[in-house]
C-alpha cells in the first residue's frame, strides 16, 4: 500500500514560476525524501529530511516537513524546462524492526514546466 | 564512479517463462534493493539485500526471487510470468555508513519487462 500520497497529481506551470508539491503519510517516520524521476528511466534523490528537522535546501528546491500533521512540501523555485519530470515523496519503514533501506514511495506528482 | 548498472534495458517475454534481471550497483555499497513500478500500483519494494542475506521483503509472491553476491551484485528472478508482471523494474544500491549519503538511495535506469 502507499503510505506517501502527493498532490496534486499533475501541475502545469510556466518556466520562472515556482512549483508547490505536497505529500501526506500516515505513519512515524525517521526521515522523509524526495525523488525525481525523468519518464521511464530511473529515480534520482533530491533531498532527504530527517524527523527532526523542518526545512532544507538544496539550490532551487525547498523541502518542509511538519511531523505533527505527517506532511511535507516541496517547492521549486524558478523553474525550468528541464523540471520537468515526475517527483515522489518516500518515507522509511518504522523504526520498530524497520530498515532506512525499504521506502514507500507515494503514486507522485507529475510536473510539466512549459517553456 | 559508475552509476547503478542494470540490464538488460528491455526484455520481452511470454506468459509463464521466467526472466533475470541483473543489477551492478555503484562500487563500495553492499546494499542493493529492488522495486517494480507500475502505472497503477507505482513503486512498489520487493526486496533488499545486504552482504548477500535479504534483509527485508515486500508483499510479493513466492515467484519473485533474488540474490546478492559476494561481490554486492544483484540478480533478481520472475518464475512463471504473468501479464501483471509487465513493469519497470529498478535497482537501487545504498552504502550502509554514516556520512552525506546515509540512507539515499540510487537508483540504476530500470529493466522494463513486457510479458505478452
Amino acid at each position: 500500500s502507499q503510505q506517501g500520497e502527493e498532490d496534486p497529481q499533475a501541475l502545469s506551470i510556466q518556466e520562472g514560476e515556482n512549483a508547490t508539491m505536497n505529500c501526506s503519510y500516515k505513519t512515524s517516520i525517521n526521515n522523509l525524501q524526495w525523488y525525481r524521476q525523468n519518464s521511464g528511466r530511473g529515480l534520482v534523490h533530491l533531498i532527504l529530511i530527517r524527523s527532526n528537522e523542518r526545512e532544507k535546501h538544496s539550490g532551487r528546491l525547498r523541502v518542509t516537513l511538519d511531523t505533527s500533521k505527517k506532511s511535507s512540501s516541496l517547492l521549486i523555485t524558478a523553474s525550468r524546462a528541464a523540471d520537468t519530470a515526475s517527483y515522489f515523496c518516500a518515507k522509511d519503514a518504522d523504526r520498530c524492526g524497520g530498515s532506512n533501506y525499504k521506502l514507500t514511495f507515494g503514486k507522485g506528482t507529475l510536473l510539466t514546466v512549459n517553456p | 564512479k559508475a552509476g547503478v548498472t542494470q540490464t538488460p534495458r528491455y526484455l520481452i517475454k511470454t506468459r509463464g517463462q521466467q526472466v533475470t534481471l541483473s543489477c551492478s550497483p555503484i562500487s563500495g555499497h553492499r546494499s542493493v534493493s529492488w522495486y517494480q513500478q507500475t502505472p497503477g500500483q507505482g513503486l512498489q519494494f520487493l526486496f533488499e539485500y545486504f552482504s548477500e542475506t535479504q534483509r527485508n521483503k515486500g508483499n510479493f509472491p513466492g515467484r519473485f526471487s533474488g540474490r546478492q553476491f559476494s561481490n554486492s551484485r544483484s540478480e533478481m528472478n520472475v518464475s512463471t510470468l504473468e501479464l501483471g508482471d509487465s513493469a519497470l523494474y529498478l535497482c537501487a544500491s545504498s552504502t550502509t555508513g554514516t556520512g552525506a549519503t546515509w540512507g539515499k538511495l540510487f537508483f540504476g535506469s530500470g529493466t522494463q519487462l513486457s510479458v505478452l
